[in-house]
């Protein structure tokens, strides 16, 4: 099946910094990428899909401002959360798809921690 | 009402037990169905897609309501492995609903 990692997997920062989020793909070319954050016993929510070259469609509720996603290429999406603090902890997860509509494979997540 | 609602249980059955459990979706536009299995701190992995005749995936047999809108999940002769929060997902337009889970834990 397809890679695709994540980069950090795990992440502790202290209130007010801003953490950047890798998510590759890593023998396929994804043409849409979804980020989500789960908090505990929560379920995933949406976040914001990005396609390759395009800016991203966030959800409702979601600050663009202090998320930013940048597709930059097939195989590369990073989500930055700027000026963290300790609410944004939460497990961070992206999925990737490869055209094909049922194709999906989701990143081993990112756990991030705000002190 | 949440898109996707689900027992969160936790279903503790031991070892050799059959354990099934439920899950509603609200909107009927939805277009396809699915059963992740989520280990703690890990991704979602797909356990299996779920059929409109229901659909049997060795000791997994999932099945599909339309009619009344719940999906379900029955596994057979349960495993000490098969403890994970199981979570149900929903496709409506190309955009994954998912539900918060049902935590199955097995005994031995």
């Amino acid at each position: 099946g397809a890679v695709v990692s994540q980069h950090p997997s795990w992440v502790i920062c202290k209130s007010g910094t801003s953490v950047k989020i890798e998510c590759r793909s890593l023998d396929f070319q994804a043409t849409t990428m979804f980020w989500y954050r789960q908090f505990p016993k929560q379920s995933l929510m949406l976040m914001a899909t990005s396609n390759e070259g395009s800016k991203a469609t966030y959800e409702q509720g979601v600050e663009k401002d202090k998320f930013l996603i940048n597709h930059a290429s097939l195989t590369l999406s990073t989500l930055t959360v700027t000026s963290a603090h300790p609410e944004d902890s939460s497990f961070y997860i992206c999925r990737l798809r490869e055209g094909s509509y049922n194709e999906q494979f989701f990143g081993p997540g990112t756990r991030l921690t705000v002190l | 009402r949440k898109e996707v609602e689900q027992d969160p249980g936790p279903f503790n059955v031991p070892e050799g037990a059959t354990v099934a459990f439920n899950c509603t979706y609200s909107n009927s536009a939805s277009q396809s169905f699915f059963w992740y299995r989520q280990d703690c701190r890990k991704e979602p992995k797909l356990l299996m897609s779920v059929y409109s005749s229901g659909n049997e995936d060795g000791r997994f047999t999932a099945q599909l309501n339309r009619a009344s809108q719940y999906i379900s999940l029955l596994i057979r002769d349960s495993k000490l492995s098969d403890s994970a929060t199981y979570l149900c997902v929903v496709n409506i337009m190309g955009k994954l609903s998912f539900g918060a889970g049902t935590t199955v834990t097995v005994r031995a």
